[in-house]
């Protein structure tokens, strides 16, 4: 079964600091992976999504995620934190059958001045 | 870009009530939809797949005479929470796949918070 952890449950940062949230993937075929993350009272926005392309993956605000197979990981990166980052973040990998996705737990996102 | 709505926003009934969830994909058809649940401060947790056209498929341990699903269109689903009670409060959420696409191209709607008094 293709399932995802997220290592961590909070991070907090300081504004113009990098973020890491860290997630590792469990599957038994090339999976799909993806960051989605969820504001307040909003409804999920995909941040990227890896399928098997480049390995770097870019996506929108600044965050890019790396698809390492050695390490089974897919952690997400963003060089300068900015207020509005703070929010829910979910490493999400997509299931073999009818493309139902499996949510990781999710890591909070904590942003101070 | 695609759109998926749902409706209600939210919805607060009494216990022993039933109430419909609608989801709907409002500039491109959707072959397949997805149910999730959502607890306060939890993950999403996936309760459904719905095909158009056919009976949807539960995940185990999701009650499915409990949480009806419709996708009678390519445009439209709804799950339908029958005899809700308070133990049934959290937030829903839809999302829709497109004719064609992989799982990278689902789209997800804004959800549907219910509470069941």
């Amino acid at each position: 079964a293709q399932s995802v952890t997220q290592l961590d449950s909070h991070v907090s940062v300081s504004e113009g600091t990098p973020v890491l949230l860290r997630c590792n993937y469990s599957s038994s075929y090339s999976p799909s992976l993806f960051w989605y993350v969820q504001h307040p009272n909003k409804g999920l926005q995909l941040l990227l999504k890896y399928t098997s392309a480049a390995t770097l993956v870019k996506g929108i605000n600044g965050f890019e995620a790396e698809f390492k197979k050695s390490e089974t990981s897919f952690h997400l990166t963003k060089p300068s934190a900015h207020m509005s980052d703070a929010a829910e973040y979910f490493c999400v990998v997509s299931v073999n059958s009818g493309y139902a996705l499996n949510f990781g737990k999710g890591t909070s996102l904590l942003v101070t001045p | 870009g695609a759109v998926v709505s749902q409706h209600p926003s939210w919805v607060i009934c009494k216990s022993g009530t039933s109430v419909k969830i609608e989801c709907r994909s409002l500039d491109f058809q959707a072959t397949t939809m997805f149910w999730y649940r959502q607890f306060p401060k939890q993950s999403l947790m996936l309760m459904a797949t719905s095909n158009e056209g056919s009976k949807a498929t539960y995940e185990q341990g999701v009650e499915k005479d409990k949480f009806l699903i419709n996708h009678a269109s390519l445009t439209l689903s709804t799950l339908t929470v029958t005899s809700a009670h308070p133990e049934d409060s959290s937030f829903y959420i839809c999302s829709a796949r497109s004719i064609g696409s992989g799982a990278e191209t689902q789209y997800f709607g804004p959800g549907t918070r219910l509470l069941v008094l």
